[in-house]
């Protein structure tokens, strides 16, 4: 079974550059989650798709950041523009369902904003 | 709001001693207590969890225990391999669906 798959793997861009990040989960998963990770410390939520509802936004910063996830399978999440503290690792996962169902992990995209 | 504090920030055992992380969580609704290992570059993978009608769980060198009176959970991994060395992150899952990290756990297991 392929597991969640990201690209891409790293991404070098300038301050107020666009940049975008794809995600396809688990063949079957109805949740999809980004992820943000700074270095040194755990994934923080970004976002929660119940298939392609986002049900959990509250941490998104909505101002550069946005999400789809059109029907429901994969998924992009986009920052227009980048700004230098966007610098970090972008994970996505996914699971059966949202309710205590084991979470899986992509291997991350690599945001370094210049 | 939720909360999910892990210590040891780092931690440095000898091959074959045990290690021990502890991790406390802040919303007694939390049913759900998964912990990753995450080696460097690489992604987050499940190595073991436990959910609140249980209090402990093993799986070979690998135990968690969880306190829900305390509002706390522990990961144990006996006889350490150096292969173990990694971040380990405690997670608890709020029971509105939202998962909370610890800031993760850097283990050094020394040959």
């Amino acid at each position: 079974e392929a597991g969640v798959v990201q690209s891409p793997r790293y991404k070098i861009i300038e301050k107020k550059q666009p940049v975008a990040f794809w995600c396809n989960p688990i063949s079957g998963h109805n949740t999809l989650y980004w992820y943000l990770q700074n270095l040194g410390q755990g994934p923080e939520l970004l976002i929660r798709y119940e298939n392609e509802e986002a049900v959990d936004d509250s941490q998104l910063p909505k101002d550069r950041f946005s999400a789809e996830r059109l029907k429901g399978v994969d998924s992009t999440l986009k920052i227009q523009p980048a700004e230098l503290g966007d610098s970090a690792v972008y994970l996505c996962a996914s699971s059966l369902s949202g309710n205590t169902d084991t979470q899986y992990f992509g291997p991350g995209t690599r945001l370094t904003v210049l | 709001g939720e909360n999910v504090e892990q210590h040891p920030s780092t931690l440095s055992v000898q091959e074959g001693d045990s290690a021990v992380i502890k991790c406390t969580y802040s919303d007694s609704a939390s049913n759900y207590f998964p912990w990753y290992k995450q080696e460097l570059g690489k992604r987050p993978q499940l190595i073991i969890d436990i959910r609140s009608n249980v209090g402990e769980k093993k799986d070979q060198r690998i135990a968690v225990t969880l306190n829900k009176t305390a509002k706390h959970f522990s990961l144990h991994i006996t006889e350490t391999q150096p292969e173990d060395s990694a971040v380990y992150f405690c997670a608890a899952d709020t029971g509105g669906f939202k998962t909370i990290f610890g800031a993760g756990t850097r283990l050094f297991v020394k040959a």
